[in-house]
């Protein structure tokens, strides 16, 4: 079936530099995309998202990139902090009824 | 805070055995979804309520139910309970069913045994 899916399980960063959080998604009829960030023990915060008529979305520290050319979607966190650290997750949906598909999620790790 | 309340927050059950999973969703967000996410993954979609009525599903047996109530609070069932149901159970309230942001709740970690 179709799904969405990461390409690193893990990424570890320096206090301070940028991350980049990839995503892949495969079905092609997706036209809202959302990233999450999700602490140890709570539930998946909304960080920020986008449609599919746009290619780029900034918001406070994070960018949100499209490309559905590659079906590629890549989330920018500058001057990452400590408070950083969470797993990341992207998720698609076509609308509707359908509910929202989740990648397996990336881990980022922030090394001071 | 999303303002999306769950209880309880952690179960233990035996095989076999029937749990209830209770949500409080935003006050005026009148569609509830339940996800499923087991340890090391992403959550998986179980099913939505709109206006106390199921309005879509994902891949997930019969023994799986739910309940949307007209205050905002919402139940997941499962009977028949099975080993690999233990997860974290996760709801997520939106405005309505054609609002594709969802927030979520804390959870409840289910353990089966």
């Amino acid at each position: 079936g179709e799904s969405v899916g990461l390409h690193l399980p893990t990424l570890s960063v320096q206090e301070g530099d940028n991350s980049i959080i990839n995503c892949a998604y495969s079905n092609s009829a997706s036209d809202y995309f959302i990233w999450y960030k999700q602490e140890s023990g709570k539930g998946p915060q909304f960080i920020i998202d986008i449609r599919s008529n746009m290619d780029k979305r900034q918001g406070q520290r994070v960018t949100v990139l499209l490309n559905k050319t590659v079906k590629h979607l890549s989330l920018q966190i500058a001057a990452t902090q400590p408070g950083d650290s969470a797993v990341y997750f992207c998720a698609e949906t076509g609308g509707g009824a359908d509910g929202l598909t989740f990648g397996k999620g990336t881990h980022l790790i922030i090394q001071p | 805070e999303t303002g999306v309340t769950q209880s309880p927050t952690h179960l233990i059950k035996t095989r076999g055995q029937q749990v209830t999973l209770r949500c409080s969703s935003q006050s005026g967000h009148n569609t509830v979804s339940w996800y499923q996410q087991a340890l090391g993954q992403g959550p998986q979609f179980i099913f939505q309520y709109y206006r106390e009525e199921e309005n879509g599903r994902g891949n997930f047996p019969p023994r799986f139910s739910g309940l949307q109530f007209p205050n905002y609070s919402s139940e997941l069932n499962v009977n028949a309970l099975e080993l690999d149901d233990s997860a974290l159970y996760l709801c997520a309230s939106s405005v309505d069913r054609y609002q594709e942001t969802q927030y979520f709740g804390p959870g409840t970690r289910l353990l089966v045994l």
